[in-house]
């Protein structure tokens, strides 16, 4: 079955850019109607949807983080990631990424990684 | 886009039935049948309990079940056991083509 795996820094200084990638196994990323997106929480926090990327390359983002956000998607290594800039400590959280079938359900999800932000 | 409401803590019995509500707008619940909701456990992942409203994916317990009306879903869970303690997320799609999540509702199983 498809397991979904995060990596990447876990800790990042504040106003640099925080870069994820998930790892998709078990499945092609390509196949399928299904989006791939990220998703955060703060520790003791709710979920917070960040944004999502369709296998064409289109993306859907949160308002409130549109303008720091770029998820992209590399088909070739069955790997999308998310790109988060001028970080502050607000940012720290758990980061998951999640498999998102017709954008409407999120029925995959990776184990999470955190994320600290701190000088 | 602002987050679903949902209560911030129910509790139940086992074996009774508990329901959780998620209140939204016209521009997400109200307007799609794209309704999700999520069980988290202490440091796990969430997973998915059900979608489009009233759907259980394979695997999932029928104890478990979801309806709507207007802006509000709900999640309802009967003959509630221990392990069914955890965090519940309501997720909808909106429209602006995002996803919003309501704050999460925790379960105590008195």
């Amino acid at each position: 079955q498809v397991q979904l795996q995060e990596s990447g820094p876990g800790l990042v200084k504040p106003s640099q850019t925080l870069s994820l990638t998930c790892t998709v196994s078990g499945g092609s990323i390509s196949s399928g109607s299904y989006y791939w997106s990220w998703i955060r929480q703060p520790a003791g926090k709710g979920l917070e949807w960040i944004g999502r990327i369709y296998t064409s390359g289109s993306t859907n983002y949160n308002p409130s983080l549109k303008s720091r956000v770029t998820v992209s998607i590399d088909t070739s290594k069955n790997q999308f990631s998310l790109k988060l800039s001028s970080v502050t400590a607000a940012d720290t959280a758990v980061y998951y990424c999640a498999r998102d079938p017709r954008g409407v359900m999120l029925d995959v999800w990776g184990q999470g990684t955190t994320v600290t932000v701190s000088s | 886009q602002s987050a679903l409401t949902q209560p911030a803590s129910v509790s139940g019995s086992p074996g009774q039935s508990i329901t959780i509500s998620c209140t939204g707008t016209s521009s997400d619940v109200g307007d799609y049948n794209y309704v999700s909701w999520y069980q988290q456990h202490p440091g796990k992942a969430p997973k998915l309990m059900i979608y489009d409203v009233s759907n259980r994916p394979s695997g999932v317990s029928n104890r478990f079940s979801g309806s709507k009306s207007g802006n509000t879903a709900s999640l309802t869970i009967s003959g509630l056991q221990a392990e069914d303690e955890a965090d519940y997320y309501c997720s909808s799609y909106t429209t602006s083509s995002t996803r919003v999540f309501g704050g999460g509702t925790k379960l105590t199983v008195l």
